[in-house]
């Protein structure tokens, strides 16, 4: 059974940092390009971050350009994305996937003060 | 960016009539090397995740029931719903994945009457 599950969400400060990891099991990890997409409490889907699937390629989002850095370990069938300088604007439900079919569950990251 | 315009933004139908939603995208997203085009559409039911319904225009996804239907060209795509069930209460997004940053309509939601 194919399977993304995401962990590492949390509240943290405005301008902190939080490391999010998906652990996949079910399918060659390793044959994949995998990508981060978050929803906004009430809102939409955004599209954040993509690897491919031997992490030579990596691509943003404007938004979190600069602050947010996808990665993977194909050893260990897992995808992260490290998020520096958080803003409020950041909080969302952080979805793995590997589009188009397979979504994790989420994990909600919170920025307040 | 490719800019998603979906229509309408909400939708109320009674169950057992048809249901439509258009989404037009701000550039063409036929990929003239492989022949396909790379629109796909989500169901977004509460408190779960995205689930995929259509992809490349006008596959559905496995386990998808054959009411829902995918088509267009050019910019303008519309997902069809030749009769519609209470289980298909939610909100529907469409994408583009032809060009990174890959972009989501801001998503349609469906009540029943």
């Amino acid at each position: 059974q194919m399977q993304l599950v995401e962990s590492g969400g949390g509240v943290v400060q405005p301008g902190r940092s939080l490391r999010l990891s998906c652990a996949v099991s079910g399918f060659t990890f390793s044959n994949y390009a995998m990508h981060w997409v978050r929803q906004a409490p009430g809102l939409g889907l955004e599209w954040v971050a993509a690897i491919s699937h031997d992490a030579k390629k990596k691509y943003y989002s404007d938004s979190v350009k600069g602050r947010f850095t996808i990665s993977r370990d194909n050893s260990k069938n897992t995808l992260y994305l490290q998020m520096n300088s958080l803003r409020s604007d950041d909080t969302a439900l952080y979805y793995c996937v590997r589009i188009p079919s397979l979504w994790g569950q989420g994990t909600l990251a919170t920025v307040s003060s | 960016d490719i800019v998603m315009t979906q229509t309408p933004l909400s939708l109320s139908v009674t169950p057992g009539e048809p249901a439509s939603i258009s989404c037009r995208s701000s550039q063409r997203l036929l990929d003239s090397d492989d022949g396909n085009t790379y629109l796909d559409w989500y169901l977004q039911k509460p408190g779960q995740s995205p689930r995929l319904l259509i992809y490349t225009l006008s596959h559905r996804a496995s386990g998808v029931p054959d009411r829902f239907s995918g088509g267009g060209s050019g910019t303008d795509f519309k997902l069809t719903i030749s009769r519609v069930e209470t289980e298909d209460v939610g909100v529907y997004y469409c994408m583009q994945r032809i060009d990174l940053p890959y972009t989501f309509g801001q998503g349609t939601k469906l009540e029943i009457k």
